[in-house]
Order: C-alpha cells, then structure tokens, then sequence
C-alpha cells in the first residue's frame, strides 16, 4: 500500500531564516506531487506541483521554491522566512495515470517568529 | 475569485441527526467532485467523490448529491456520530486534475 511520509510535524523558525521541508511517498512510481498550505482558517492553497522528476509548476508567487530531486521526494525550500509564511504545510500525490483523488500527509506546522 | 464556495463556515448537528454540508461552485468545466473530512493537526483524507456524469453517489452513511444546473453539491451524513466532528473540504477539478477547494466547514456533533 502507499503511505506518504512529511517531516518534521513541527517547526518554529525565525525570521529572515532559511527553510527545507522533505515529503516522500511509498509504494507507488512516478505520482503526480503536491505542495499546499492551509492558513489558520482558511482552505487549502496550492503551492507547487509536480509531473515528474526535476518538473514544478508553481501556483502562487511568493518566496518558497520547490524541487524534486528524486520519484518520490519532494522538497519545500525557502532562502528567507517570512511572518506570512507562517502555516500549516500539506504534501499530497496522486497517480501519474489521471486519477482525481489526492492523498495527503500529516502535515508540517510552521510557526516564523 | 472564488471557484469553489463553502458558505457556512460552521454547523452544528445532534449525534443521531442527519448533517448537511453545502458547496457551491461556478467552473461549469468541472468535471469532477470530492469531499475530504480533516482533524486538526492531520492531513486531509478523502472521503467520497462524484462525477459529473452522476447526480448521486453514496458510501454507508455518507452521500453526495449533485445539482448540475445550480452548480450546487451536497454531502449527507446519516447518522451523524461523534467521530465525524472534523473540518470538511469540497474540492472541484476539471480535465488537468488540479483540485480546486472550498474553505471548509467545522461540523460539531452534539452529543
């Protein structure tokens, strides 16, 4: 069976810092990959995506960057933290094949002071 | 703009009684329907979807309605049950199977 693995579960990081958050999924190849994140409140915006090793598609403009440097790694970066980026931040896969429904993980819940 | 609308931002139902959690959408493309149900601090987990092809889908006690022409869905949960306390996302998506979310609603069951 799949399972997708997020570390870490929690982060309180200062501002002006730098950021790296790993997600990485078992049991399946070459999925369709996501990166969210949910403010307090609100739903779930969609940050990156990828289709493929070394493929992202970036949603929303802002200071994180994204990679994938492996099938089934995938990587939240940042230079330098921000207050707004504060959040809690969900990785996600699909099948490569078309299926609609998206699987998540636990979640990374990023406090910037 | 808006896509994916979850009115009610909360809704409150007595254990026993049937829950009713709206979304609207205005994409007529889209294609495909989902809800996912998420405790606080866990990732969301899929719990049932629709096509657009459907106007009805059911699983033990949850249900899907589907209004097309409204552009309207709908999920029932018959018995409600403590356990189903939890924010509850719809998400829409059409052909490039991006899902686009509604901003959830907090369902409280009152024992």
């Amino acid at each position: 069976s799949q399972t997708i693995h997020q570390w870490p579960a929690t982060l309180v990081q200062p501002v002006g810092s730098p950021l790296s958050l790993e997600c990485t999924v078992e049991g399946t190849s070459n999925p369709n990959l996501y990166w969210y994140r949910q403010a307090a409140g609100r739903g779930l915006q969609l940050l990156f995506y990828s289709v493929g090793i070394g493929q992202i598609s970036s949603e929303v403009p802002q200071n994180l960057s994204a990679s994938r440097p492996q099938d089934r790694q995938f990587i939240l970066s940042s230079k330098k933290l921000l207050l707004s980026d504060s959040g809690f931040y969900l990785c996600a896969w699909n099948t490569g094949t078309g299926g609609y429904e998206q699987y998540f993980g636990p979640g990374t819940r990023l406090t910037v002071t | 703009d808006q896509q994916v609308k979850q009115n009610s931002p909360s809704l409150s139902v007595q254990e026993g009684r049937i829950s009713i959690l709206n979304c609207d959408y205005t994409n007529s493309m889209f294609d495909y329907f989902l809800w996912y149900k998420k405790y606080p601090a866990e990732g969301p987990t899929f719990l049932i979807s629709i096509s657009s092809i459907k106007d009805k889908n059911e699983d033990g006690r949850f249900t899907v309605f589907l209004n097309k022409s409204a552009k309207h869905l709908s999920l029932h949960i018959v018995p409600s049950q403590p356990g189903d306390s939890a924010v509850y996302f719809c998400a829409a998506s059409d052909s490039n199977y991006q899902l686009i979310w509604g901003a959830g609603t907090k369902l409280i069951i009152k024992p």
